[in-house]
């Protein structure tokens, strides 16, 4: 079946610093791809997506490129701040199927 | 303002009893959708709807009920057959190109 796997966290970095969240799948046909962002005791708004391969999804300084090769989609930002600190989920849909499939979910912390 | 709102907030509810938690959007979406979210995990697909009047089990149905008699509206049940239910519960809904917009979430805890 289809999956997503996350780095585990908690990540902690300091304000400015780059941030890399890794973000692998296993699915079948040809899947689009998101990361949602939860800020505390809040829901999931969406970050950014990409549909299709070579695809490079970005909001609010936030990066990920679609590699279908190395079935990745990393989440980047080059200068974090206080701001961003919030869970991370990448999540999947597959082709013409409207369900989601989230990965475990990566806690970011910045401090300043 | 189009959105997706969730009451209450807080849900409190003692052991054996049903509870129903309200989702509400007005977005025009026909696929509505329940999650749960324990605290440090991810979220796990309770029921889904893509269309008034029908729906499907998530990955943990048991233990939950929904129904769907109007596009806008998508209320989950939590019945005493829940063994845990204690978690953080949230209701989304979403276009055709699978973008899913979340509400705010409730935060049911049984006493």
């Amino acid at each position: 079946g289809n999956s997503v796997t996350q780095m585990e966290g908690p990540v902690t970095l300091s304000e400015e610093a780059f941030l890399t969240i890794n973000c692998t799948y296993t699915a079948t046909g040809y899947p689009s791809l998101f990361w949602y962002v939860q800020y505390p005791g809040e829901g999931l708004q969406l970050l950014l997506k990409a549909t299709k391969a070579d695809d490079k999804g970005s909001n609010k300084g936030f990066e990920a490129t679609y590699r279908k090769e190395t079935t990745s989609f990393h989440l980047e930002k080059g200068s974090v701040q206080v701001s961003d600190s919030a869970v991370y989920f990448c999540a999947l849909s597959e082709t013409g199927a409207q369900k989601l499939v989230f990965g475990q979910g990566t806690r970011l912390t910045i401090n300043p | 303002d189009g959105g997706i709102t969730q009451s209450p907030k807080y849900l409190f509810r003692k052991e054996g009893q049903n509870v129903t938690l309200s989702c509400e959007q007005n977005l025009n979406h026909d696929a509505m959708y329940w999650y749960r979210q324990d605290p440090g995990q991810g979220l796990r697909l309770i029921y889904y709807s893509q269309i008034v009047n029908d729906f499907q089990k998530g990955d943990i149905a048991e233990g939950y009920s929904v129904s769907r008699e109007k596009k806008e509206s998508f209320p989950l049940t939590v019945t005493s057959a829940q063994k845990n239910p204690t978690a953080f519960y949230l209701c989304a809904s979403s276009t055709r190109l699978a973008v899913q917009y979340f509400g705010p979430g409730t935060r049911l805890t049984v006493l």
